[in-house]
């Protein structure tokens, strides 16, 4: 079946640094794209996302890129704190409708102070 | 949160009795989704409602049931808890709007079920 996965189930940054996190899809299909973040006990919280009619989108220090092509996203995190040390998630929606959400299987990020 | 509230928060429950799970929001929105969180998977589908008494199935529904008799309340019931239920349960709303702040698609905080 169509899937969401992550490239890197784990990544360590320094602090100040930027963080890339990455996400390949498979359903060509897919017209919505949202990246969660998780943080431990928590439910997953709405960082940002991005329609299949763009190819980037910025936000207060995250920016999401779409490459249709090779049907790929990421999420770029500029000046990565203590604080963003967390699960990051990327969902697509599947089927028109229900407005389902399929996940990737999540990449921790932890910011080495 | 969002005011979405999922009830209990934590529980232990023993194999073979049933378990209700109830998500509550106060946002009027229209679709309701159950998820499951499992090491190694991520969050997957288990049912999902898209009205009131309007139900489907997800990736992962066998052993569970729902019911959505008013707006605000979506129950997930294991008939016969198992030990492989054992996870972290997320309910999340969605207006449809394809929206994804936090007025769009919002998850809870989880209620962590442990079965023995």
């Amino acid at each position: 079946g169509e899937s969401v996965g992550l490239h890197l189930p784990t990544l360590s940054v320094q602090e100040g640094d930027n963080s890339i996190i990455n996400c390949a899809y498979s359903n060509s299909a897919s017209d919505y794209f949202i990246w969660y973040k998780q943080e431990s006990g928590k439910g997953p919280q709405f960082i940002i996302d991005i329609r299949s009619n763009m190819d980037k989108r910025q936000g207060q220090r995250v920016t999401v890129l779409l490459n249709k092509t090779v049907k790929h996203l990421s999420l770029q995190i500029a000046a990565t704190q203590p604080g963003d040390s967390a699960v990051y998630f990327c969902a697509e929606t599947s089927g028109a409708g229900s407005y389902q959400l399929t996940f990737g299987k999540g990449t921790k990020l932890s910011v080495i102070p | 949160d969002a005011g979405i509230t999922q009830s209990p928060r934590h529980k232990v429950t023993e194999t073979g009795t049933p378990v209700t799970l109830r998500c509550h929001q106060t946002e009027n929105h229209r679709y309701m989704y159950w998820y499951r969180q499992d090491p190694g998977h991520g969050l997957r589908l288990i049912h999902y409602s898209y009205g009131v008494k309007d139900t489907d199935k997800g990736e992962v529904s066998d052993g569970y049931s729902v019911s959505r008799s008013k707006t605000e309340d979506f129950l997930l019931t294991l008939e016969s808890a198992t030990s492989s239920q054992t996870s972290v349960y997320f309910c999340a709303i969605s207006d449809g709007s394809q929206s994804g702040s936090q007025h769009g698609y919002t998850f809870g905080s989880g209620t962590r079920l442990t079965v023995v």
